[in-house]
């Protein structure tokens, strides 16, 4: 069965430039994560979604991140415009309802410069 | 004061060494994840544990409940198990809530 797959697994944009992720998450995971993970620290989440429905979208900054998982099962996670300070590992994840484990995907890690 | 702290936070062995990696928390969970990630690459889970205690191969993950902490060991500790180790929590609904990570380097 294939994991939680990513893409692209690199970008590298310009300041102010718009970027996006992309998620697909093991079929049949109702809930999706999306985190971001600095050099050298643990994964922090941004939104954590249960079917379509964004349960916890606390920790992202909404004035440049949106994130959105038509029809619950692939997401996209955007900045507009991106920052310095966002270069960072975004990682994806998926759980099932029926178990506690997270899948992790192999991230994306954003440069920008 | 985190929810997760890990110790330590840098570890160098030689090879062979037996290798030990912990984990405190601090809020009632329902399960603790052990996980490895490679420079450059994803996460991988290596454990998921709620109580007890779980064996794969070289790698052992302990967990007290009581004493909200868990252990990650490593037996006969090889260079390609270098890697930074990294202890999440899931508390309440499905929320993770991870450790800042332990470097292992383990030398040949």
């Amino acid at each position: 069965e294939a994991g939680v797959v990513q893409s692209p697994r690199y970008k590298i944009i310009e300041k102010k430039q718009p970027v996006a992720f992309w998620c697909n998450p093991i079929s049949g995971h109702n809930t999706l994560y999306w985190y971001l993970q600095n050099l050298g620290q643990g994964p922090e989440l941004l939104i954590r979604y249960e079917n379509e429905e964004a349960v916890d979208d606390s920790q992202l900054p909404k004035d440049r991140f949106s994130a959105e998982r038509l029809k619950g099962v692939d997401s996209t996670l955007k900045i507009q415009p991106a920052e310095l300070g966002d270069s960072a590992v975004y990682l994806c994840a998926s759980s099932s309802d029926r178990h506690t484990e997270a899948f992790f995907g192999q991230g994306t890690r954003l440069t920008v410069v | 004061k985190n929810e997760v702290e890990q110790s330590p936070q840098n570890l160098t062995a030689q090879e062979g060494e037996f290798i030990t990696i912990n984990c405190s928390y601090s809020v009632g969970i329902s399960a603790l994840h052990w996980l490895q990630q490679h420079p450059g690459g994803g996460i991988v889970s290596l454990f998921m544990l709620s109580s007890g205690k779980k064996k794969h191969g070289r790698l052992i993950a302990t967990i007290n409940i009581q004493e909200k902490h868990s252990s990650l060991h490593i037996t006969a500790s090889h260079p390609r198990d270098s890697a930074v180790y990294i202890c999440a929590v899931k508390a309440s609904g499905s929320r993770l809530t991870f450790g800042e990570g332990t470097q292992l380097t383990v030398n040949p």
